[in-house]
């Protein structure tokens, strides 16, 4: 089956560092790949997605590449804020499927 | 983009009682719903798929009798929580998936339903 793999956190940065969250993946085919992102108490939004090799998603300054060779979607921004503190998750959606498979989570504290 | 909507955002309710959580697609119609709990500091669990117009169709675990859902039109999925106790207590979160043909697949969230169970 599918199943979806990341960093465990929680992930502790100072205002302006750079982020890397790791992501990697399980799936036959080709999945769509997606970033959510849960603020606290809130649902999930989609930060950003891919749907084939190579493409880059981007959103707020996340950037996400669909890496098939190494199966992985890194999600990395260049300068994070206070305001990114949030939980992140990497999730897809199989070939012929509409279900999405979700990782467990990565959380991510920012301090100034 | 796309917005889902529920209600109520949060309901404390004594044991024994039923529980009624609507999600809405507000501008978009969405033909799947999907309902998921999640646990503090865990990611979210898929309890259920809606299809409108027809049964939902329950992951392996949830009770379809606890747990009713029903998708009665294009923008609207209720989760009724019946006979609720305090180990039903959780953040219940809902889905709706915007397919358009040609397009990706994608899933859009609504901001959740804090229930508390006394």
């Amino acid at each position: 089956g599918n199943s979806v793999t990341q960093m465990e956190g929680p992930v502790t940065l100072s205002e302006e560092a750079f982020l890397t969250i790791n992501c990697t993946y399980t799936a036959t085919g080709y999945p769509s790949l997606f970033w959510y992102v849960q603020y606290p108490g809130e649902g999930l939004q989609l930060l950003l997605k891919a749907t084939k090799a190579d493409d880059k998603g981007s959103n707020k300054g996340f950037e996400a590449t669909y890496r098939k060779e190494t199966t992985s979607f890194h999600l990395e921004k260049g300068s994070v804020q206070v305001s990114d503190s949030a939980v992140y998750f990497c999730a897809l959606i199989g070939a012929g499927s509409y279900q999405l498979t979700f990782g467990k989570g990565t959380k991510l504290s920012v301090i100034p | 983009g796309a917005v889902v909507s529920q209600h109520p955002s949060w309901v404390i309710c004594k044991s024994g009682t039923s529980v009624k959580i609507e999600c809405r697609s507000l501008d978009f119609q969405a033909t799947t719903m999907f309902w998921y709990r999640q646990f503090p500091k865990q990611s979210l669990m898929l309890m259920a798929t809606s299809n409108e117009g027809s049964k939902a169709t329950y992951e392996q675990g949830v009770e379809k009798d606890k747990f009713l859902i029903n998708h009665a039109s294009l923008t609207l999925s209720t989760l009724t929580v019946t006979s609720a106790h305090p180990e039903d207590s959780s953040f219940y979160i809902c889905s709706a998936r915007e397919w358009l043909a040609g397009e990706t697949d994608t899933q859009y969230f609504g901001p959740g339903t804090r229930l508390t169970v006394l």
